[in-house]
């Protein structure tokens, strides 16, 4: 069974372009979930979703951030204009149905962004 | 609102020596707890969970992690290091009803031959 995956895994831009990271979760799992890491600090969560609605958003740090997740399958992360601060790694996670106690969560190898 | 304090952002023990990672977490109900490890190039990976069962919990490749409530703590150990345990370990708590992770700041451990 295939894992998280995310494409690119890493892209530098400038300041002020527009960056757009994919999540491919965990074929069947309806949870989806971005998350990022500034450097040298802790893992932040930035949203959830449940197929392709947006449970949670109290993560996104602005209004330059826009996720989506199509027919509740991949998800894309955009970012629009980049900013310095917005540098970090990206990761995204899937889990299965909800219902259940608990879900474990599977993170992809991440996204490391950089803008210059 | 919970949080996890990570003591030590870098740890280094030789070869065969206990490894011993430290987390404290802050957190109004008694929250779900988890160890992750992330591998160079690779992504998170769950070590071990604590999810209100048995306070003393087993993980993958050797470690594992009691859950002290009076201490808040949910410390991650491992008897004899190996060298395939250099890594960057994330300790992490998640409440019940709520399906958001957070994280503290990682301690990177490091294996001295």
């Amino acid at each position: 069974e295939a894992g998280v995956t995310q494409f690119p895994s890493h892209s530098v831009i400038e300041k002020g372009q527009t960056v757009t990271l994919r999540c491919d979760p965990i074929s069947g799992h309806d949870n989806l979930y971005w998350y990022r890491r500034v450097m040298g600090k802790e893992i932040k969560f930035l949203l959830h979703f449940v197929k392709e609605s947006k449970q949670d958003e109290s993560g996104m740090p602005n209004n330059r951030f826009l996720a989506e997740r199509t027919g509740g399958t991949y998800s894309t992360l955009k970012v629009q204009p980049a900013e310095l601060e917005d540098s970090g790694v990206y990761f995204c996670a899937s889990s299965a149905a909800r219902g259940q106690e608990y879900d474990e969560q599977y993170f992809g190898p991440g996204t490391r962004l950089t803008v210059t | 609102a919970q949080s996890v304090t990570q003591l030590g952002s870098h740890v280094s023990v030789s070869e065969g020596a206990l490894v011993l990672l430290r987390c404290n977490y802050s957190s109004s109900v008694p929250p779900y707890l988890f160890w992750y490890v992330q591998y160079p190039n690779q992504g998170l990976q769950l070590l071990l969970k604590y999810t209100s069962a048995a306070t003393l919990v087993k993980g993958i490749n050797g470690f594992e992690a009691e859950f002290k409530k009076s201490e808040t703590s949910f410390h991650l150990t491992k008897p004899s290091a190996h060298m395939s345990d250099a890594a960057e370990y994330f300790c992490a708590v998640r409440l019940f009803g709520n399906e958001k992770l957070t994280f503290g700041t990682g301690t990177r451990l490091t294996i001295i031959p």
